[in-house]
C-alpha cells in the first residue's frame, strides 16, 4: 500500500527544536516535488513549505522562513522539517505529501507550550 | 504572500448543485496557479480531489468538477451527497510558494 508516515511531533517549549521525518512506502518520493501540510487547532490548512525532486529548489510560507528547514533523503525515501525557534503559533498537525499525486500521511501533532 | 479567498459556508440539498469558488488577492486566477482543491473531513487526512484546474484522481467522484470561472477556480457539486458534507480547500501555486484558502464548510442539508 502507497503511504507516507510522519513522526517526530510532540511536545516542545517555546524557542525549542524538533525534526520531523516523513517515510514512504510503496511510494518513490524521489520522483516528485514533496510538501509540508499544517493545520493549527480550529483553523484551516496551510502550507508550509516544498521542496523540488532533487532537492536543488525549496519554498516556504513567510512565517517560518529562516526557522523552518526542509530537507529530503531520497537514497532513504524520506523528507524532512528542521523546526527551529519554534513558537506558540507552530502548534499545529503537521503533513508530509505529494499533493499532485494526492499522497498524504496521517499528520503528526507538535504541541508549543 | 498572496492571500486566497473561499466562500466560509455554503449549503446544499441532497440532489442539488453548488458551486465554490477561489479567488487571488493578485488578480485573476489561471490555468498558471494551477487550482487544486481538496476535502477535509473531522479525524481524516485531506484528499486531494482535483488537481491542475480540472484534473480528477481515480478516487474523486465524478460529481465534482474543476473550472475557471469569472477570474476564479471553482469546484461544482452535481448531486449532493451527505457524504460530500466536508470542508473544501482549494490551493494555488504563486510561482514556487503555495497558499491555501480559508476553506469552504460545505453543509448537506
Amino acid at each position: 500500500e502507497v503511504q507516507l508516515v510522519e513522526s517526530g511531533g510532540g511536545l516542545v517549549q517555546p524557542g525549542g527544536s524538533l525534526r520531523l521525518s516523513c517515510a514512504a512506502s510503496e511510494f518513490t518520493l524521489s520522483s516528485f516535488w514533496m510538501s509540508w501540510v499544517r493545520q493549527a487547532p480550529g483553523k484551516g490548512l496551510e502550507w508550509v513549505a516544498n521542496i523540488k525532486e532533487d532537492g536543488s529548489e525549496y519554498y516556504y510560507v513567510d512565517s517560518v522562513k529562516g526557522r523552518f528547514t526542509i530537507s529530503r533523503d531520497n537514497a532513504k525515501n524520506s523528507l524532512f522539517l528542521q523546526m527551529n525557534s519554534l513558537r506558540v503559533e507552530d502548534t499545529a498537525v503537521y503533513f508530509c505529501a505529494s499533493v499532485k499525486l494526492g499522497i498524504w500521511g496521517q499528520g503528526t501533532l507538535v504541541t508549543v507550550s | 504572500q498572496a492571500v486566497v479567498t473561499q466562500e466560509p459556508s455554503l449549503t446544499v440539498s441532497p440532489g442539488g448543485t453548488v458551486t465554490l469558488t477561489c479567488g487571488s488577492s493578485t488578480g485573476v486566477v489561471t490555468s498558471g496557479h494551477y487550482p487544486y482543491w481538496l476535502q477535509r473531513k473531522p479525524g481524516q487526512a485531506p484528499r486531494t480531489l482535483i488537481y491542475d484546474v480540472t484534473n480528477k484522481h481515480s478516487w474523486t467522484p465524478a460529481r465534482f468538477t474543476g473550472s475557471l470561472l469569472g477570474g476564479k477556480a471553482a469546484l461544482t457539486l452535481s448531486g449532493a451527497q451527505p457524504e460530500d458534507e466536508a470542508e473544501y480547500y482549494c490551493l494555488l501555486y504563486y510561482s514556487g510558494p503555495w497558499v491555501f484558502g480559508g476553506g469552504t464548510k460545505l453543509t448537506v442539508l
